[in-house]
């Protein structure tokens, strides 16, 4: 079954515990990305990658990390979280040619940070 | 001002109604264009995309008006599986590549 996945779906945490948020897809999309929703601001990019070894900022990329090793893997890295970063966070992945293709979204994961 | 903007209601109608919202968008170049949908915050999914001669899909029906710089998202003969926040959604040709997402607007369709 074609699917993004991620890991941890629920996680809560305490303020400067490094924590890493796993995304994984199995369609050989070579597009992937990672948004945060809060509420009444909709979806907001923090990061996203053209290829392998290929990343860039997104709209809030701040507090955050990533890295693109493999394909089908892309991990999003809190090194210090802080309680701002509480928050639904979603991967997604799409083939290259984004403007006729959908992006196909994880199931996401809550983060609380006390 | 933000990019893409929705009235996030909620619209509470009844079933067998019709529902239409609206969209506007602020960057002239915005490129393509789509409704999503997502329930009680799971993943958004795509509902379909949005082409400035309109498109249909069963009972739902959207628009593009380029001059005016909006989408609209129709919605006939609405069903309680209709409940959920429509998300629009447009791209741009940037570097970026990515998604710009409205706010979403919610509907709750009742029996």
């Amino acid at each position: 079954e074609a699917q993004v996945t991620q890991n941890p779906r629920y996680l809560i945490t305490v303020t400067g515990k490094k924590l890493t948020v796993t995304c994984s897809q199995n369609m050989n999309h070579e597009y992937m990305s990672w948004y945060r929703q809060d509420p009444g601001l909709g979806l907001r990019q923090i990061y996203y990658s053209m290829n392998v070894e290929v990343t860039d900022k997104g709209d809030v990329p701040e507090g955050y990390k990533v890295s693109r090793k493999e394909k089908r893997n892309f991990p999003l890295i809190l090194e210090s979280p802080s309680p701002n970063q509480t928050s639904l966070y979603f991967c997604a992945s799409s083939p290259v040619g984004l403007y006729k293709e959908t992006q196909y979204f994880g199931p996401g994961t809550r983060l609380l940070v006390l | 001002r933000k990019e893409v903007e929705q009235d996030p209601g909620p619209f509470n109608v009844p079933e067998g109604a019709t529902v239409a919202f609206n969209c506007t968008y602020s960057n002239s170049a915005s490129q393509s264009f789509f409704w999503y949908r997502q329930d009680c915050r799971k993943e958004p999914k795509l509902l379909m995309s949005v082409y400035s001669s309109g498109n249909e899909d069963g009972r739902f029906t959207a628009q593009l008006n380029r001059a005016s710089q909006y989408i609209s998202l129709l919605i006939r003969d609405s069903k309680l599986s209709d409940s959920a926040t429509y998300l629009c959604v447009v791209t741009s040709y940037t570097g970026r590549r990515a998604l710009t997402f409205g706010s979403g607007t919610r509907l709750q369709v009742q029996p």
